[in-house]
C-alpha cells in the first residue's frame, strides 16, 4: 500500500523567511496530493492541493510542487507570519479509483514561526 | 471552502457509558465520510470509512462492535463509542468527501475531544 514520508518533523523559521516541507510517496498510481494545516485543538484544514497533471500550484504565499518521476512533493510558504505556526500534514491518494479510497497522511511537521 | 461540522466538540463521560458523535457536511453531499482518531502530537489514524446506505469499512484492529458507525443520509454520519473506557479518550475527527466533480477532496470537521473518566 501507499506510504507517505514527511520531513522535517519540526521546523523553526524566522518570521518573514520561507518554510519548506517535503514529502515522498511510494505508490506511483497516486495522483492527488493535498496539504492540511492543523492548529492546536482543531481539525485539519485543507490549504492547497495538487493533482498529478500539473507540476506546480500557487495560492498567494503558499505553493506546492510535484515531481512525479521522483515521487516527491513539497509545500513552500513564503513571507511567513506568526499565524502560520501549526502542524502541517501532506497526504496522497488515488483520486477516483474506488469510492472509499483512502488518503494516506504523512506524520506531520510542526512549524514554529519565531518573532 | 466546504464546511463540515461535528457535535459535540467536547464530551466527558463515565466509564461504561456510550457516546455518540455526529458529523455533518453543511453545504455539500458526501457519499463517503471518514472517521479518524488522533493521539497527542501524532498523525491522524483512520478508523473506518463510512458509505451512505451501506456498512462501514473498518481498518484493521478497530473493533466494529465498539465503534458503531451509521451513515444514514448524504450529509450525516455518526460514530458511537459503546461502553467507553479511559483508553478510548482521544480526539476524534471526521472528514467528508465531496460527491461532486472533485470527488477526491476531503474536508475535515473541527474534531471532538472525548474524555472518559
Amino acid at each position: 500500500g501507499e506510504n507517505v514520508e514527511q520531513h522535517p518533523s519540526t521546523l523553526s523559521v524566522q518570521e518573514g523567511d520561507s518554510a519548506v516541507i517535503k514529502c515522498t510517496y511510494s505508490d506511483s498510481a497516486s495522483n492527488y496530493f493535498p496539504w492540511y494545516k492543523q492548529e492546536l485543538g482543531k481539525g485539519p484544514q485543507l490549504i492547497i492541493d495538487i493533482r498529478s497533471n500539473v507540476g506546480e500550484k500557487k495560492d498567494q504565499r503558499i505553493a506546492v510542487t510535484l515531481n512525479k518521476t521522483a515521487k516527491h512533493f513539497s509545500l513552500h510558504i513564503t513571507e511567513t507570519q506568526p499565524e502560520d505556526s501549526a502542524v502541517y500534514f501532506c497526504a496522497a491518494s488515488r483520486s477516483g479509483a474506488v469510492r472509499d479510497d483512502k488518503i494516506i497522511f504523512g506524520k506531520g511537521t510542526r512549524l514554529h514561526i519565531l518573532p | 471552502g466546504a464546511v463540515v461540522s461535528q457535535h459535540p466538540s467536547r464530551v466527558i463521560c463515565k466509564s461504561g457509558t456510550s457516546v455518540k458523535i455526529e458529523c455533518r457536511s453543511l453545504d455539500f453531499q458526501a457519499t463517503t465520510m471518514f472517521w479518524y482518531r488522533q493521539f497527542p502530537k501524532k498523525s491522524l489514524m483512520l478508523m473506518a470509512t463510512s458509505n451512505e446506505g451501506s456498512k462501514a469499512t473498518y481498518e484493521q484492529g478497530v473493533e466494529k462492535d465498539k465503534f458503531l458507525i451509521n451513515h444514514a443520509s448524504l450529509t450525516l454520519s455518526t460514530l458511537t463509542v459503546t461502553s467507553a473506557h479511559p483508553e478510548d479518550s482521544s480526539f476524534y475527527i471526521c472528514s467528508a468527501r465531496d460527491s461532486g466533480l472533485l470527488a477526491d477532496t476531503q474536508y475535515f470537521g473541527p474534531g471532538t475531544r472525548l474524555t472518559v473518566l
